[in-house]
């Protein structure tokens, strides 16, 4: 089975650091390139940046860009999202997922992961 | 990039048909055929319905139908049933992005 399986919710104050994984199963993990995608409370869903498993090369949301930085490892399979200082504004769902084609749709989401940021 | 533009909401009666649209420019839905639509029920991680402006996965019901005229794409349900019940977001890449979601539709079966 063709699956994305992502790390558990997490729970942090503003400043502090977070990593998140998403680890890919069930399919060649450098044939596809990932993606992160936020969702705030009760909001729509946004696109954070993206990922080519096989080599790293990494393409960023200008809304996102310099705050969060996306990076994969080939032997484990899993791709990460990560932030160095977290602000409250952070606290959402996030979401990876796998694209059907370099600029195609993503077919293959994993569950999300919760973060949560207050003082 | 600003978010594609789609209706806060659209409504329907079981068995009717639903057209949703997605609004964008020539840099992104005109400019391309990578248009996408995503079903999510509360709760869940989204689901793909529709890539390639009109491919449907095999897994998706034919009830489901995409096309695109222009700068807009358009998702249609036909047969309305209580299960589609769902917000619905499209997405395209785009020029500059280099991928955009539209601002979500809620669906709201009568």
């Amino acid at each position: 089975e063709v699956q994305l399986v992502q790390s558990g919710a997490e729970v942090k104050k503003p400043g502090e650091s977070l990593r998140i994984s998403c680890k890919g199963s069930g399919y060649s993990f450098t044939s596809y390139w990932i993606s992160w995608v936020r969702q705030m409370p009760g909001k729509g869903l946004e696109w954070m940046g993206t990922i080519d498993p096989s080599d790293s090369y990494t393409n960023y949301s200008p809304s996102f860009q310099g705050h969060v930085t996306i990076s994969a490892d080939k032997s484990t399979r899993t791709a990460y999202l990560q932030w160095s200082s977290l602000k409250a504004s952070d606290t959402a769902m996030y979401y990876c997922a796998r694209h059907l084609g370099q600029k195609d749709g993503m077919d293959v989401w994993g569950q999300g992961t919760t973060a949560t940021v207050s003082s | 990039q600003s978010a594609l533009t789609q209706p806060a909401s659209v409504s329907g009666s079981p068995g009717q048909s639903i057209t949703i649209s997605c609004t964008g420019t020539s840099s992104d839905v005109g400019g391309y055929n990578y248009v996408s639509w995503y079903q999510q029920h509360p709760g869940k991680a989204p689901k793909l319905m529709i890539y390639e402006v009109s491919n449907r996965p095999s897994r998706v019901s034919n009830r489901f139908s995409g096309s695109k005229s222009g700068n807009t794409a358009s998702l249609t349900i036909s047969g309305l049933q209580a299960e589609d019940e769902a917000d619905y977001y499209c997405s395209s890449y785009t020029s500059t992005s280099p991928y955009v979601f539209g601002t979500g539709t809620k669906v709201t079966v009568l």
